[in-house]
């Protein structure tokens, strides 16, 4: 596809359950981030994959968050025993190489722990 | 962890205002300086990239200036209508790589 696509676009799950999120970038595109977005809160950074380079994964809240990139290219954020306060918009974005740095995002999966 | 803040945190405007946010970040080591407008269930998209003191960037109705030095950038919009409305957010790239986000300003303009 032409953007970025991310899926599910919504997700209920119980308190306690696993759940992974999908994040398939801009081809071409070799940097790839995670943002998350709770209520009332601004865009949070939560991991940033360029090229064939360890990930900076600095903005990962707890060890329950990990995230993979295969191939370079589809992502995968992964986050066990959701607590209420993972509830939130999880983005993703990419950017191509050498260039201004801007991020195209993805529309976002949002994600509801009950 | 350096801050960007933004100001103010919302604003109702009628239909043909004029009006503008404040995006502030920390002035040492400057990279850039991004603006995104992010609608109801739409993703955010990019608005500016700005990266030399003194820019000035337009798209449409839409402008924004950047001082590096006293760290801060502006954002009008002139003759605000209501497909305006949206979260627009400011970012920066400490190290040059992730960008860090302020926590946005709302804009809701009535028609």
């Amino acid at each position: 596809g032409a953007g970025v696509s991310q899926s599910p676009s919504n997700k209920v799950t119980e308190k306690g359950k696993d759940v992974e999120l999908r994040c398939d970038p801009i081809s071409g595109h070799t940097a790839l981030y995670w943002y998350r977005q709770s209520l009332g809160q601004g865009l949070e950074f939560l991991i940033y994959f360029q090229g064939n380079s360890a990930p900076d994964k600095s903005g990962l809240p707890s060890d329950r968050f990990s995230a993979e990139r295969t191939g370079g290219s589809v992502s995968t954020l992964t986050i066990q025993r959701t607590q209420q306060e993972d509830s939130a918009v999880y983005l993703c974005a990419s950017s191509p190489p050498a260039n201004t740095g801007e991020l195209f995002f993805g529309e976002g999966s949002r994600l509801t722990v009950l | 962890i350096l801050n960007v803040e933004q100001s103010p945190q919302s604003l109702h405007v009628q239909e043909g205002d004029s009006t503008n946010f404040t995006c502030s970040f920390p002035s040492s080591n400057f990279y850039a300086l991004h603006w995104y407008r992010w609608e109801t269930a739409k993703s955010p998209e990019a608005l500016f990239v700005m990266t030399l003191n003194g820019d000035e960037k337009k798209k449409g109705r839409i402008s924004a200036t950047l001082n590096t030095k006293e760290g801060y950038s502006y954002l009008y919009i002139k003759g605000s209508q209501p497909e305006d409305s949206a979260t627009y957010l400011c970012a920066f790239p400490p190290g040059g790589n992730k960008l860090v986000f302020g926590a946005g300003t709302i804009l809701r303009v009535k028609s």
